[in-house]
């Protein structure tokens, strides 16, 4: 009954290398998230998307793209990963209207040697 | 620039003693100011979201006040546990939609010792 799942939860790589992270939904949301949680813990939002709209922080360096091939889905893929990749990531989900309540994913921790 | 801080930044007390978390913010416009616990090793679970109108807000042993006046609010956990246990992350949204625009607190570690 995951609400929101991720995959993997861990990921070791290379520097340079090109990996995707996966997220899927099953909560019939609108609107996907992307976050970064880095070594201090603190969490910056990534992207935000619906069917409609994405949209990018403009801090997020373009070798990172979502990619969403339905509605239940968002994946994150990294091109030429680099070590300060390195972090937590953590997909969400949320309602819409008023609240925009946000459920969150398990994270996968992403490691870039 | 819009920002959320939060205080103290790690926190130690001992089981079944009551402790209150603060955030201040200076986010405009508003929208929404939501409290998350996240557990170490998980993602952040909503406990409260509370709109300009709401001053206050429970879920079981935690109660969430919101002052929109002087932009602070405060998490209190009564009776703590050792399952709370966990970073208390202050989020405040500033409007903008569905989307919004999410301004994240650096999170208080609260430690619950026996």
């Amino acid at each position: 009954d995951t609400a929101v799942s991720q995959t993997p939860k861990y990921l070791v790589t290379q520097m340079g290398n090109d990996k995707s992270i996966k997220c899927e939904q099953n909560l019939g949301h609108d609107t996907m998230y992307w976050y970064k949680q880095d070594s201090k813990k603190f969490l910056k939002i990534m992207f935000s998307y619906n069917n409609k709209e994405l949209i990018i922080n403009e801090t997020v360096p373009n070798r990172f793209s979502p990619k969403s091939p339905d509605k239940a889905h968002l994946n994150l893929h990294i091109n030429s990963l680099e070590l300060g990749d390195s972090a937590v990531y953590f997909c969400a989900s949320a309602t819409s209207g008023r609240y925009n309540e946000q459920f969150f994913g398990p994270g996968t921790r992403l490691t870039v040697l | 620039k819009n920002q959320v801080e939060q205080s103290p930044q790690s926190l130690i007390i001992l089981e079944g003693k009551n402790c209150t978390l603060q955030c201040n913010y200076t986010v405009s416009p508003f929208s929404n100011l939501r409290w998350y616990k996240q557990d170490t090793g998980r993602g952040p679970v909503s406990l409260t979201i509370m709109t300009f109108s709401e001053n206050t807000k429970s879920n079981g042993r935690y109660t969430a006040t919101l002052d929109a006046d002087t932009k602070q609010s405060s998490l209190h956990i009564t009776a703590s546990q050792l399952s709370d246990s966990a970073s208390y992350i202050c989020v405040v949204s500033g409007g903008g939609g569905s989307q919004g625009n999410l301004i994240f607190g650096k999170g208080t570690k609260l430690s619950v010792k026996p």
